[in-house]
């Protein structure tokens, strides 16, 4: 069965460095999303992209962020400058429609130190 | 500004019991609900999916019910066994957006 990627699984950075989280979504899917999951808190929405442009994003989602679809399979959430409070486990879905079902990636575990 | 809530926020259980999980949100124009399990750790795992127009939908010993005007949803989970054990969440869309609107969830613990 088709299902997210993400890579790598778990990524340590020092604060103030740039990060790149890598996923690669089902390969019929149009939708492509980031969300992160900061220890015991709620899943968060950043970002939702569709025909190579943000569709939508959140509050979360400031200048230090952006996303790339670099080719036709990746799909990739760049952090310029990495904050302590940027610690958080980032999970990529993607969907068919808008508003349908959203299927997960695993999650890569980012620990900014 | 669409919030989400479960409860309990966290409910223990004996093998075999069947059980309910709640879920509200303020905001009643959604596109659709989605609940999820989570194991520690782990990713997200899609459970069930209910368009806007529809009551209720159904895998295996699982069943889950939309309520839109009333702002709810439930997930019944029959003769639950120790490897139900995990976190449930509940999200929604709304038809304003794209994005998954998440609750906090709730943990579920089957003893055998």
């Amino acid at each position: 069965e088709p299902e997210v990627t993400q890579t790598p699984s778990h990524q340590v950075t020092q604060m103030g460095q740039e990060v790149i989280l890598r996923c690669v979504p089902i390969s019929n899917h149009l939708y492509f999303y980031w969300y992160r999951q900061i220890l015991g808190q709620k899943v968060e929405f950043l970002v939702s992209f569709y025909n190579n442009e943000i569709s939508e994003k959140s509050e979360i989602f400031d200048d230090q962020f952006s996303v790339e679809r670099p080719d036709g399979s990746n799909f990739t959430l760049k952090i310029r400058s990495t904050k302590l409070e940027d610690s958080a486990m980032y999970f990529c879905a993607s969907g068919v429609p808008s508003g349908y079902e959203q299927y997960f990636g695993p999650g890569t575990r980012l620990t900014v130190t | 500004k669409q919030e989400v809530t479960q409860i309990p926020a966290a409910l223990s259980v004996p093998e075999g019991e069947n059980l309910v999980l709640n879920c509200s949100f303020t905001d009643s124009a959604i596109y659709n609900l989605q609940w999820f399990r989570q194991d520690p750790g782990k990713g997200l795992t899609s459970l069930l999916l209910i368009q806007s127009s529809q009551r209720e939908q159904t895998s295996g010993r699982l069943n889950a019910s939309l309520d839109k005007s009333s702002g709810r949803s439930t997930l019944y989970i029959a003769a639950s066994q120790p490897g139900d054990s995990a976190t449930y969440l509940c999200a929604v869309v709304s038809q304003a957006g794209t994005a998954l609107i998440f609750g906090k969830g709730t943990t579920l613990s089957v003893s055998s």
